[in-house]
């Protein structure tokens, strides 16, 4: 089937610290890549995305590579900001462009 | 211009009761996706609709959920005799028909008491 895998639990790290957030995915076929964000009290955004393999997404200093030999897309972010507070969701499409999710890792940034 | 917008945003509402959500997609956008965020389940794909066929109901998870889509534009998601695991937010999408970015609105949190 087709489905995304995020390392379990929140993450708390220091303002300016460096940022990554494990993703990994199962899919028949060549599916797009995503990182969604939600911020407190708002809606799910795209953050970046990627469509086929070796291709980087990058959007607010945010970055993920498309790696089909390890089936990952992890996010990184090389200096992060109090306010890059959120909850970061993994996901592919497939079939009708659904969305699969990973389960979201909670990002805290402390000054 | 308008993002997507649903409504409401918060329901409460009794064991056994029906309930009805709304999602006003971004005009011209073909294509509408309903997804579920719970704590337990994540976010999960319910349905997708083209115009105002459903080719995609498979995320659907019994026969007390349906929804409909008139006009190419609102649609509405309708649970009928909910229980307290149907507690989530209700998140509504919409793209473009095609491989393009799903806007996704504010969502409704359902609460089932």
């Amino acid at each position: 089937g087709n489905s995304v895998t995020q390392m379990e639990g929140p993450v708390t790290l220091s303002e300016e610290a460096f940022l990554t957030i494990n993703c990994t995915y199962t899919a028949t076929g060549y599916p797009s890549l995503f990182w969604y964000v939600q911020y407190p009290g708002e809606g799910l955004q795209l953050l970046l995305k990627a469509t086929k393999a070796d291709d980087k997404g990058s959007n607010k200093g945010f970055e993920a590579t498309y790696r089909k030999e390890t089936t990952s897309f992890h996010l990184e972010k090389g200096s992060v900001q109090v306010s890059d507070s959120a909850v970061y969701f993994c996901a592919l499409s497939y079939g009708n462009n659904r969305l699969a999710f990973g389960k979201g890792n909670q990002v805290v940034v402390i000054p | 211009g308008a993002g997507v917008s649903q409504s409401p945003s918060n329901k409460v509402t009794e064991k056994g009761k029906d309930v009805e959500l709304r999602c006003d997609p971004i005009s011209g956008h073909t294509a509408l996706y309903w997804y579920r965020q719970s704590l337990g389940q994540g976010l999960e794909f319910l349905i997708y609709f083209q115009g105002n066929s459903a080719p995609d109901k498979s995320g659907l998870p019994s026969d007390r959920f349906s929804a409909e889509r008139t006009g190419g534009s609102v649609s509405t998601l309708t649970i009928q005799r909910t229980q307290q695991e149907d507690s989530a937010v209700y998140l509504c999408a919409s793209s473009p028909a095609g491989p393009y970015e799903q806007y996704f609105g504010p969502g409704t949190r359902l609460t089932v008491t």
